[in-house]
């Protein structure tokens, strides 16, 4: 069945580096990917998504590639900040107009920025 | 504010008691689902909701009932909890541009039930 697979599960920069999380899907047909960001005691909120015809997407500090041969796409956090300790997951679903669409998560990185 | 509300919070039960977790959303949207959370595992999606009398399975269906009566309301009922349904559940609710799950997702604030 579908799967997406996330990596690393635990991940621990020093502020101001940069983090990078990888996740890769079995599902060819998969062509919406978001990123939810999880704090301690809430519910995910998304912080981007790339859909099947981009590459690439960049919003301030965080960017995700897409690399839709090798099913790969990952998120990238520079300049770190404490406040972006959090769990990370990513996601893919297939979007479909007139029908529903399933979302397969990550089982999700928690990444750590030590001061 | 435009929000999801799930109630109650925190809920611990005995096996076999039926429960029913509510849901509601004020943002007018569409799609609603239920998620699972379990450490290691991730986020699986129980149901979904495309429109008001239609629902359908996610990835984890076995022991969940859902209903969408209403636009805004979207339950999760447990009419026989069990141990392994022990979990922290999420509700989430979007607008369903070009597809349900295919656009941004709201979170509710979860609901942590432990059967015992």
């Amino acid at each position: 069945g579908e799967n997406v697979e996330q990596h690393p599960s635990t991940l621990s920069v020093q502020e101001g580096d940069s983090a990078v999380i990888k996740c890769t899907y079995s599902d060819s047909a998969s062509n919406y990917f978001p990123w939810y960001k999880q704090e301690l005691g809430k519910g995910p909120q998304l912080i981007i998504d790339i859909r099947s015809n981009v590459g690439e997407k960049k919003d301030q500090r965080i960017a995700v590639t897409l690399n839709k041969t090798a099913k790969h796409f990952s998120l990238h956090i520079t300049e770190t900040q404490p406040e972006d300790s959090a769990v990370y997951f990513c996601a893919a679903s297939i979007m479909r107009y007139s029908s529903a669409s399933k979302i397969i998560f990550g089982s999700g990185t928690r990444l750590s920025i030590r001061p | 504010e435009a929000q999801v509300t799930q109630n109650p919070r925190y809920l611990i039960t005995v096996t076999g008691k039926k429960l029913t977790v509510t849901c509601s959303q004020n943002m007018n949207h569409e799609y609603m689902s239920w998620y699972r959370q379990d450490p290691g595992l991730g986020l699986r999606q129980i149901y979904y909701s495309m429109n008001v009398e239609v629902t359908d399975k996610g990835d984890v269906p076995e022991g969940y009932k859902v209903s969408r009566k209403e636009k805004r309301n979207f339950p999760l009922i447990l009419e026989s909890p069990s141990p392994n349904q022990t979990s922290l559940y999420f509700c989430a609710s979007s607008p369903q541009v070009g597809g349900g799950a295919s656009d941004t997702q709201y979170f509710g604030p979860g609901t942590r039930l432990t059967v015992l």
